[in-house]
């Protein structure tokens, strides 16, 4: 009963590094998600797929870029890591607009 | 450890006694709505939702009461237990949109 799974769990990465966050969800849900919690702050939106072959910018998409693969996995990819972007990222996934939304345990990412 | 609740407003309570924890939405073609506990080092984790039809649902030991006048959300905790201690927040989405709004969080202290 995995649900969301993200890897990695933990990254360190220097300016200018790039990266690609994991994720993969085995409800079979339609849409899927890639949020950043910072502190004080409420989760924001990076990007989403509301369907397997789309994809849409979010809140805050600068600096990012996304692929569905399929229908089971969303990955973040980070062209070059830049200090404002370290925070913790939440991939989730629902079966439709309206519903709950089911989100991984997070990769927390430092760029020094 | 975690430092995503680093400045979230606290809710400390006795062991046994009931909890209310509040969220303020602000649009008002939001017609879902959603409860989150968020664990320390885990990802958020669904505890209830409610549409906009509703004014009150309740699940076990826990209900949301919706108040659309004012675009106000509870959520109360029946007994509240050690294992409540975490942080709550809520969401809000319109249906079709795929953007959910997320509070900041309010912390669960519970005292024994």
């Amino acid at each position: 009963n995995a649900g969301v799974t993200q890897t990695p769990k933990f990254q360190v990465l220097k300016t200018g590094q790039s990266m690609t966050l994991q994720c993969a969800q085995d409800m079979n849900h339609n849409s899927m998600y890639w949020y950043r919690q910072d502190p004080g702050m409420g989760l924001r939106l990076i990007y989403y797929s509301a369907s397997e072959g789309t994809t849409d910018k979010g809140e805050v998409p600068n600096g990012y870029n996304v692929s569905r693969l399929n229908k089971r996995e969303f990955s973040l990819r980070l062209e070059s890591a830049a200090p404002s972007q370290t925070s913790v990222y939440f991939c989730a996934s629902t079966e439709d607009s309206n519903q709950p939304q089911h989100f991984g345990d997070g990769t927390r990412l430092s760029i020094l | 450890g975690e430092s995503v609740g680093l400045h979230l407003p606290t809710l400390s309570v006795q062991e046994g006694d009931n909890s209310i924890i509040n969220c303020a939405y602000s649009n008002s073609a939001s017609d879902y709505f959603i409860w989150y506990k968020q664990e320390s080092g885990k990802g958020p984790q669904f505890i209830i939702d409610i549409r906009s039809n509703m004014d009150k649902r309740q699940g076990q030991r826990v209900t949301v009461l919706l108040n659309k006048t004012v675009k106000h959300l509870s959520l109360q905790i029946a007994a509240t237990q050690p294992g409540d201690s975490a942080v709550y927040f809520c969401a809000d989405t319109t249906s079709g949109t795929y953007k959910y709004i997320f509070g900041t969080g309010t912390r669960l202290k519970v005292l024994a």
